[in-house]
């Protein structure tokens, strides 16, 4: 079955701490893409990255890096000297073509909280 | 690009009533649209899946004659929630997928935030 864990349901650091957020996904299709977005406070979610199932490159976007790795079905996320505006929830998600649907399954995210 | 709005972006309604949310794909073609909704710290949570011109697919618990969706054109589809009442409280996100090829992501509205008294 098709299933996106994140395990860490609230993480709280000090401003300039690197963090890591954990993602695993459990999914049967061979092709598939895998999602972060993040929720502040308003409410939009903010896409960060997609990653599709045939690059496992990992990705540097200034201070967030993002570990991909098919062997223990992981897309991991790091922000690196975190800041009070990263402050949100997290939210991982996998897209397959199921069905033709392309739905998305949701974590159920992790909040972050920044303290100055 | 791919832009997605949604209207309005929050509304008060008195229990008993119903209320519309648009959803509008601004810059693109949307054959498939996603009815998500979203109570205070949970994820969200697929309601419906709309193509255009058919009728929408709805998840398991979902009360189709409740939440009603109508995707009548490749850049708008309406979530009407009919005789709301207050445990309908929540907040509503709207995506849409270009239909394009075979584009597996979705692009998210800002969201209706839903408050009935």
């Amino acid at each position: 079955a098709q299933k996106v864990t994140q395990a860490q349901t609230e993480i709280s650091v000090v401003e300039k701490e690197d963090v890591t957020l954990d993602c695993v996904y459990e999914t049967r299709d061979t092709t598939y893409y895998l999602f972060w977005y993040k929720q502040p406070p308003s409410g939009e979610l903010v896409f960060l990255i997609r990653r599709n199932s045939f690059d496992e490159q990992n990705e540097i976007s200034g201070r967030y890096s993002w570990n991909f790795q098919k062997s223990t079905s992981s897309f991991n996320f790091t922000i690196t000297a975190s800041q009070v505006v990263d402050s949100a929830v997290y939210f991982c998600a996998l897209s397959e073509a199921h069905k033709g649907t392309y739905k998305y399954i949701f974590g159920t995210g992790t909040r972050l909280k920044v303290l100055a | 690009g791919a832009v997605v709005s949604q209207h309005p972006s929050w509304v008060i309604c008195k229990s008993g009533t119903s209320v519309k949310i648009e959803c509008r794909s601004l810059d693109f073609q949307a054959t498939t649209m996603f009815w998500y909704r979203q109570f205070p710290k949970q994820s969200l949570m697929l309601m419906a899946t709309s193509n255009e011109g058919s009728k929408a697919t709805y998840e398991q618990g979902v009360e189709k004659d409740k939440f009603l969706i109508n995707h009548a054109s490749l850049t708008l589809s309406t979530l009407t929630v009919t005789s709301a009442h207050p445990e309908d409280s929540s907040f509503y996100i709207c995506s849409a997928r270009d239909g394009q090829g075979a584009s597996y992501e979705q692009y998210f509205g800002p969201g209706t935030r839903l408050t009935v008294t």
